[in-house]
């Protein structure tokens, strides 16, 4: 464990609120990721990012938002137009884009009702 | 793009006895393949990949095939243990930018 830790572990908001979860890094990686993991799904990527100031769209990114200011930090925002927010949320890093193996955090259950 | 299937979904075995779980992929030029395993509640862990130009590799009582013909890969766990139910996801890199495509996982339970 360490190196890659999100917070919090649990998160509750209402509904139409936006919520930001937190993913920090101290392995000296390029690239983060985060995922979103429902029950009986696999690990479905939202954003990624390969280099500080530059980020691109995963597969379900509609209802997100990330920013990439510093290299150790990639936070994500749940907005208010995600349909279905309630889900358990995984950040990852790799070395570079193309080092293919990633290191994920703790994860983040996040509940919206 | 890639796809990654997975099977089974789930998968009961007694301990000491063999598991093995299967993937499939779409994207012939996909070259990693890794393997997580995921207790309940935590972060998914790497446990093993292995690359392209490899046909099998193995730790302990883990091992991984594959066969870039068929575009399958295989994670086989030999004498396995309560320790190692948990939930285990394949994955391959897909799409031009290289990201890891998951399959769906497979909740594994050792029976003592």
């Amino acid at each position: 464990d360490g190196g890659i830790t999100q917070s919090p572990k649990y998160l509750f908001r209402k509904e139409g609120q936006n919520v930001t979860l937190s993913c920090e890094q101290n392995l000296n990686h390029d690239a983060m990721y985060w995922y979103r993991q429902d029950p009986g799904q696999g690990l479905r990527l939202i954003y990624y990012s390969q280099i500080v100031n530059d980020f691109q769209k995963g597969d379900i990114a509609e209802g997100y938002s990330v920013s990439r200011e510093k290299k150790e930090s990639f936070p994500l925002t749940v907005t208010s137009a995600q349909k279905n927010p309630t889900a358990f949320y995984l950040c990852a890093s790799s070395m570079a884009a193309d080092s293919y193996e990633q290191y994920f955090g703790p994860g983040t259950r996040l509940t919206v009702t | 793009g890639e796809n990654v299937e997975q099977h089974p979904s789930t998968l009961s075995v007694q301990e000491g006895d063999s598991a093995v779980i299967k993937c499939t992929y779409s994207d012939s030029a996909s070259n990693y393949f890794p393997w997580y395993k995921q207790e309940l509640g935590k972060r998914p862990q790497l446990i093993i990949d292995i690359r392209s130009n490899v046909g099998e590799k193995k730790d302990q009582r883990i091992a991984v095939t594959l066969n870039k013909t068929a575009k399958h890969f295989s994670l086989h766990i030999t004498e396995t243990q309560p320790e190692d139910s948990a939930v285990y996801f394949c994955a391959a890199i897909g799409g031009s930018q290289g990201n890891l495509i998951f399959g769906k996982g497979t909740k594994l339970s050792v029976k003592p």
